[in-house]
């Protein structure tokens, strides 16, 4: 089952605006990890945040985590064309990941 | 390789055939996850070694499925007697320790006809 829920499904915006995509889990967790995949093959690892931080920074990725409410959310600041992708969060109640359905972003140019 | 890989990297099969699926991690990597995605669908977790032993096999569907890794780096996921419904992309992933981030591999797309 899936217990991460991305908010919105799809996402589309033009290049060098800013990207916003929310994330709700059920359980508590110990981290939670933000993936990206083009074409529907390889993840690529974005960015992780433990369950004691509030926001992290990479490079034009925030993140932040709210347990609390058990939610999340990824901003990409100055999109391109390239971050045309789906996004993933996925929550690790333990060990394995639990993964959401994605949200499609596209950036047109 | 500097990244996980996985072999082959599409299959065509008929149903009620044997197939293997094979993961080469992450040199260095202890933990070593198998997840499954369907189109539109994010990955669902099938099972995950922690050296050479299985630490959870809760997300394997049913006793068709099995997956070794003999000598804690490779890992080969098995599925027998395939049914259509066993298409999907299969990932793989490798991390450095429990807990810490997962690399993904580029997957194995299995096609079940």
């Amino acid at each position: 089952s899936q217990q991460g829920e991305e908010d919105p499904q799809a996402l589309s915006i033009q290049e060098g605006e800013n990207a916003t995509m929310n994330c709700s889990y059920k359980t508590s967790i110990n981290n939670l990890q933000w993936y990206r995949q083009n074409s529907g093959r390889g993840l690529v690892h974005l960015i992780l945040i433990r369950s004691n931080e509030r926001e992290k920074h990479s490079g034009r990725l925030r993140v932040t985590l709210d347990t609390s409410k058990k939610s999340s959310s990824l901003l990409i600041t100055a999109s391109r064309a390239a971050d045309t992708a789906s996004y993933f969060c996925a929550t690790a109640p333990r060990e394995k990941l639990v993964f959401g359905k994605g949200t499609k972003l596209t950036v047109n140019p | 390789g500097a990244g996980v890989s996985q072999t082959p990297s599409n299959k065509v099969t008929e149903k009620g055939k044997y197939v293997e699926l094979r993961c080469d991690p992450i040199s260095g990597h202890t933990a070593l996850y198998w997840y499954r995605q369907s189109l539109g669908q994010g990955p669902e977790f099938l099972i995950y070694f922690q050296g050479t032993g299985a630490a959870d096999d809760s997300g394997l569907p049913n006793d068709r499925f099995f997956a070794v890794r003999p000598e804690g780096s490779v890992s080969t996921l098995k599925i027998q007697r395939t049914e259509r419904g066993d298409s999907a992309v299969y990932l793989c992933a490798s991390s450095y320790l429990i807990g810490n981030e997962q690399f993904f591999g580029p997957g194995t797309r299995l096609t079940v006809l």
